[in-house]
């Protein structure tokens, strides 16, 4: 067990609607990535917070937003939500010092109906 | 543009045999590259990064520059090296780590 912890497993919400996925970090990892996984995109990086700072941006789109904790965990919005956001979202988290090693959780699967 | 390419969406082999997973990036600056792996019902976790040279469970992957390339090598696949693997780029400088689409390796008996 890799220690980060996503919830909600699953989702399922109608298009329009917001929704907030929760990523709670291993312990003494101050960063944390979100990556978006459709069908054959691969990983798509959003966003990377560190201690609590957005350290680097990805094609995160203006509906989406995120932010880090002082207790560490990230939370992730998606708002005004349509058909085409339905997808895997992961967290990773990394100590953030250089040491390069992502540690993944199982991610979130969001389905927009 | 920055970019991760992994040209087999699938790619199968046979127990014993040689295997390669291809991987491109394009990235005019030093890059740092990683293969992951995923097993069936695990997580996404890291398989080896070029910085560090080294060798798990028997893969190798070698920088070549030259050709921007890093594909990753393996002389006899075993049935439990059947996984998804993601190549990812890191640009010099930045926290972002790109990935590919990822590359379904299934080694039959």
């Amino acid at each position: 067990d890799s220690g980060v912890t996503q919830t909600p497993k699953h989702l399922i919400t109608a298009t329009g609607q917001r929704v907030t996925l929760r990523c709670s970090p291993r312990s003494g990892d101050l960063s944390v990535y979100w990556y978006q996984q459709s069908l054959d995109q691969g990983l798509q990086f959003l966003i990377q917070y560190y201690n609590g700072e957005e350290r680097a941006k990805g094609n995160i789109l203006e509906r989406f937003s995120a932010q880090q904790f002082p207790d560490l965990h990230s939370e992730l919005n998606l708002s005004s939500l349509e058909l085409g956001d339905s997808a895997l979202y992961f967290c990773a988290s990394s100590d953030g010092t250089g040491n390069e090693k992502l540690f993944f959780g199982s991610g979130t699967q969001l389905s927009v109906l | 543009a920055q970019r991760v390419t992994q040209p087999e969406k699938l790619l199968s082999v046979f127990k014993g045999a040689p295997v390669e997973l291809k991987c491109n990036y394009s990235y005019s600056g030093s890059p740092e590259l990683f293969w992951y792996v995923q097993y069936s019902r695990q997580r996404l976790q890291l398989l080896l990064r070029h910085i560090s040279r080294e060798s798990i469970k028997g893969f190798t992957a070698d920088l070549n520059k030259g050709e921007t390339s890093f594909h990753l090598k393996k002389p006899f696949a075993q049935e439990e090296d059947s996984a998804m693997y993601y190549c990812a780029l890191r640009p010099s400088g930045t926290y972002k780590y790109i990935f590919g689409t990822g590359t379904r390796l299934k080694v039959l008996a």
